[in-house]
């Protein structure tokens, strides 16, 4: 079973429509992290989260919530889906720092919103 | 801010040519560098690193070192397979985030 398993995989809604995207990991990382990544625009961070009570915003966070239910947990939503949320999200972990470790990625959610 | 600008892409080889993919980086203060790479359907993950200057990082037989002159680390390998064929995305390590650069398209044909 892979580390960081996100749920779903892949997902078509309509624009509007509230969805959520989930992760979980058996890392026992600190900390998680939501990218999106876009084609010709790399990865962007949307949300991290230190521990359950630490949740900061990244640099795309608009349109977007996070819940941090557990340690091992980590939700993203979009409570009003747009067409230009559609793109790949990825949930990440780390121990310690991303920026002087290193981050391990899930397989990727698929959205495409109509 | 901090910011990463790699080699655009795509990038067809064949088998066994060089490789060298571009990454030069803007920052303040002494960041981390590393390269990602993602194969087709999966998520990143980590190719090598380096944390200070003219270290040099290393893994399955690519290299990159970290110019703190230049301010780049440019990633490179000597032999590239068709099993290299990925994206791989330059990424600088600040505090608690990694920025990404926009990753290069590398295709390596039989």
């Amino acid at each position: 079973d892979a580390d960081v398993t996100q749920t779903p995989r892949n997902r078509i809604t309509k624009t509007g429509k509230r969805i959520m995207l989930e992760c979980s990991q058996t890392k026992g990382h600190d900390r998680m992290y939501w990218y999106r990544q876009d084609p010709g625009l790399g990865l962007r961070l949307i949300y991290y989260s230190f521990d359950v009570k630490d949740i900061n915003k990244g640099e795309i966070s608009d349109g977007y919530s996070v819940s941090r239910q557990a340690q091992a947990k980590f939700s993203l939503s979009l409570e009003s889906a747009i067409p230009n949320q559609t793109a790949l999200y990825f949930c990440a972990t780390s121990f310690g720092d991303a920026g002087a470790g290193e981050l391990f990625f899930g397989e990727g959610s698929r959205l495409t919103v109509l | 801010g901090d910011s990463v600008t790699q080699m655009e892409g795509p990038v067809t080889l064949s088998e066994e040519a060089f490789l060298t993919i571009n990454c030069t980086y803007t920052a303040t203060g002494y960041p981390s560098l590393f390269w990602y790479v993602q194969y087709p359907g999966e998520g990143l993950q980590l190719l090598l690193k380096a944390t200070k200057a003219d270290d040099k990082g290393s893994n399955k037989g690519f290299e990159a070192t970290y110019r703190k002159e230049t301010t780049s680390f440019h990633l490179e390998k000597g032999s590239v397979q068709v099993s290299d064929s990925a994206v791989y995305f330059c990424a600088l390590g600040s505090n608690y985030k990694l920025t990404f650069g926009k990753g290069t398209l590398l295709t390596v044909n039989p």
